[in-house]
């Protein structure tokens, strides 16, 4: 099965803990992207990789970390400085970087206390 | 100049109905505009988009129109079914240097009762 996958679907924290949500993919997409939806929002752009051990800053970026060692998989750190964590954290890729198709994974929901 | 402003927030309608969700936006530089379903707990999936330089796009029972003077598009569904209620969202994309990005809409949450 081709496709995307995050894990945890559900994690909890406490409030002053960095967290990873871990994402891959094993549809050879060269790019990567993360994004935050809360209740209400639409989705915003955390982070996105167009390549390995490259990556930019999107839209929300502060609070977050990325890290691109492999084309499979886009870790996302959650960190303490991150003002209000909880929310639906989803990972998607395209083809290329240019690619307007993005394909997206299941999702995270994160619940920091 | 990125954002992407949908309505209505909320829609219900009876099955068979023609929900029409509405979106507008003011970059012009935006040059692909596609739509997602989300159903809850999941990921959006790509569910149709258009390109400005077509006026309407078909794909089943969902329709894209169109209007690049106004700056406006919107989705229509056709015959809609219960199994159609989800939150769509509306999105609008250009490359910046060598990415594409995508600005989402606030979404607009789908009923269709039986």
């Amino acid at each position: 099965d081709g496709g995307i996958t995050q894990s945890p679907k559900y994690l909890f924290r406490k409030e002053g803990q960095n967290v990873t949500l871990s994402c891959e993919q094993n549809l050879n997409h060269d790019a990567m992207y993360w994004y935050r939806q809360d209740p209400g929002q639409g989705l915003r752009l955390i982070y996105y990789s167009q390549i390995v051990n490259d990556f930019q800053k999107g839209d929300i970026a502060e609070g977050y970390s990325v890290s691109r060692e492999k084309k499979e998989s886009f870790p996302l750190t959650v960190t303490s400085a991150q003002k209000n964590p909880t929310a639906f954290y989803l990972c998607a890729s395209s083809t290329r970087p240019t690619g307007n198709k993005q394909y997206f994974g299941p999702g995270t929901r994160l619940t920091v206390t | 100049q990125q954002q992407v402003k949908q309505s209505p927030q909320s829609l219900i309608v009876q099955k068979g109905g023609i929900p029409i969700i509405n979106c507008a936006y003011e970059n012009t530089a935006f040059d692909y505009f596609p739509w997602y379903q989300q159903f809850p707990g999941k990921g959006p999936a790509l569910l149709i988009a258009i390109r400005p330089d077509v006026s309407e796009k078909k794909e089943g029972r969902f329709t894209i129109s169109f209007n690049k003077s106004a700056k406006q598009f919107s989705l229509h569904i056709m015959d809609s079914q219960p199994g159609d209620s989800a939150t769509y969202f509306c999105a609008a994309s250009t490359s910046s240097g060598s990415a594409r990005q995508l600005t989402f809409g606030s979404g607009t949450q789908l009923t269709v009762l039986p």
